[in-house]
């Protein structure tokens, strides 16, 4: 079985454009959420979606924002991009939002805001 | 509010060493805790998990124990090799009636383990 994918791996943008990440999950996984990686801040929620449906925010700012496909795919936009928007943002799928379900993260997108 | 809380790293032991990494929590209700790994350029997997008080969650050598009264889940090897070197965090999911949130971490713990 094929694990979480995201594309692209390494992102070079400049301040103010706008950036789209995308994540597929694994077969049959239902819930995708997106997390940001940064040395200061650690590992922050951003959101998460289930069934295309937005199930839980973080607290980030509304420049970012995220949709699912109804095959589980997920996009995160970011727009007007900051300096401090770089970062690593990792995607997780899990099939179901059971507890003490596990979470399966992909290897990343690599963000870097010039 | 909901938080986790680990030593601060990084830690550099000798291959065969003991390895203790502490992690307490914060957490209104009944929270599943975690302990995920990162390898350099990777992204997490899970190494463990507890799902209730008194669990103890075991894979490759690791163990922790899910101990309520300390609000602690303390990761433990008895005996670390090169390979385990990596970044190691903490976490926990609170558990509504059956469903879950989102993950909250630790900060991370840098383990370097020389031969």
């Amino acid at each position: 079985k094929a694990g979480v994918t995201q594309t692209p791996r390494y992102l070079i943008k400049t301040r103010g454009q706008q950036v789209t990440l995308s994540c597929s999950p694994i077969s049959g996984h239902r819930s995708v959420s997106w997390y940001q990686q940064t040395p200061g801040q650690g590992l922050q929620f951003l959101f998460e979606y289930f069934s295309e449906t937005q199930r839980n925010k973080g607290n980030f700012p509304g420049r970012f924002s995220g949709r699912q496909f109804s095959n589980s795919r997920s996009e995160m936009n970011v727009s007007t991009l900051e300096l401090g928007d770089s970062a690593l943002y990792l995607c997780a799928s899990s099939s179901y939002r059971a507890a003490g379900n596990e979470q399966f993260f992909g290897p990343g997108t690599r963000l870097t805001v010039l | 509010g909901n938080s986790v809380t680990q030593m601060e790293g990084p830690v550099t032991l000798s291959e065969e060493a003991f390895l203790t990494i502490n992690c307490t929590y914060t957490a209104t209700g009944y929270p599943s805790l975690f302990w995920y790994v990162q390898y350099p350029g990777e992204g997490l997997q899970l190494l463990l998990k507890a799902t209730k008080a008194d669990d103890k969650g075991s894979n490759k050598g690791f163990e922790a124990t899910y101990r309520k009264e300390t609000t602690s889940f303390h990761l433990e090897k008895g005996s670390v090799q090169v390979s385990d070197s990596a970044v190691y965090f903490c976490a926990l999911i609170l558990n509504y009636g059956g469903s879950q949130g989102n993950l909250i971490f630790g900060k991370g713990t840098k383990l370097s383990v020389k031969p």
